[in-house]
């Protein structure tokens, strides 16, 4: 089974701060990475696919990078909307989620 | 307007069974890979398992192999998972998500599973 990483598990940050999320697969699943955000008693919501394209809707200051076992979620600049916990899925083998990453407003 | 409703969940005894319904409207059903994500309360997101456009392809998560069965009615837009022998750890809500390509894009409101005696 394929194991996901993610870190950190929770992030404080203030408004218009460049935020950074990690996650690491424990064998390469190429590109084979989705980004989610969840807000709290919601559903999730697809942000990225395949490691780096913007699902269409999402704003700009999200990106993603990374291939092979190291990835990237980037917020180039955090908005109060964007308080959420964000997960990070591999889909190379079957499917799994990283712990998830909360993030908060300081 | 794509939308997905799940129901028939609720509270059920250790040992037994509960089955999921998924409706799906606003798209063409038969043509997409369908999952069900579930989380159990304040914890992550678990992939539970993933069934192809025809039913051709079916995978569970290890955790559920065995006890739950992924099934879909393309006739009349719908998913299901039969869920037996249900365990406290299966505690969570389910969710339904149709997977496009390589991510889930639309996911229902969810439905809680309380196994409990």
């Amino acid at each position: 089974d394929i194991q996901m990483t993610q870190s950190p598990s929770s992030l404080s940050a203030s408004v218009g701060d460049r935020v950074t999320i990690t996650c690491q697969a424990s064998q390469d699943i190429s590109n084979y990475l989705n980004w989610y955000q969840q807000k709290p008693g919601k559903a999730p919501k697809l942000l990225i696919y395949d490691a780096s394209n913007l699902e269409t809707g999402v704003p700009s200051r999200f990106s993603g990078s990374g291939s092979g076992t190291d990835f990237t979620f980037t917020i180039s600049s955090l908005q109060p909307e964007d308080i959420a916990t964000y997960y990070c899925q591999q889909y190379d083998n079957l499917r799994t989620f990283g712990q998830g990453t909360k993030l908060e407003i300081k | 307007e794509v939308q997905l409703v799940e129901s028939g969940g609720g509270l059920v005894k250790p040992g037994g069974s509960l089955r999921l319904s998924c409706a799906a409207s606003g798209f063409t059903f038969s043509s997409y890979s369908m999952n069900w994500v579930r989380q159990a309360p304040g914890k992550g997101l678990e992939w539970v398992s993933s069934i192809s456009s025809s039913s051709s392809y079916i995978y569970y998560a290890d955790s559920v192999k065995g006890r739950f069965t992924i099934s879909r009615d393309n006739a009349k837009n719908s998913l299901y998972l039969q869920m037996n022998s249900l365990r406290a750890e299966d505690t969570a809500v389910y969710y339904c998500a149709r997977q496009d390509g390589s991510g889930s894009d639309y996911w229902g409101q969810g439905t809680l599973v309380t196994v409990s005696s």
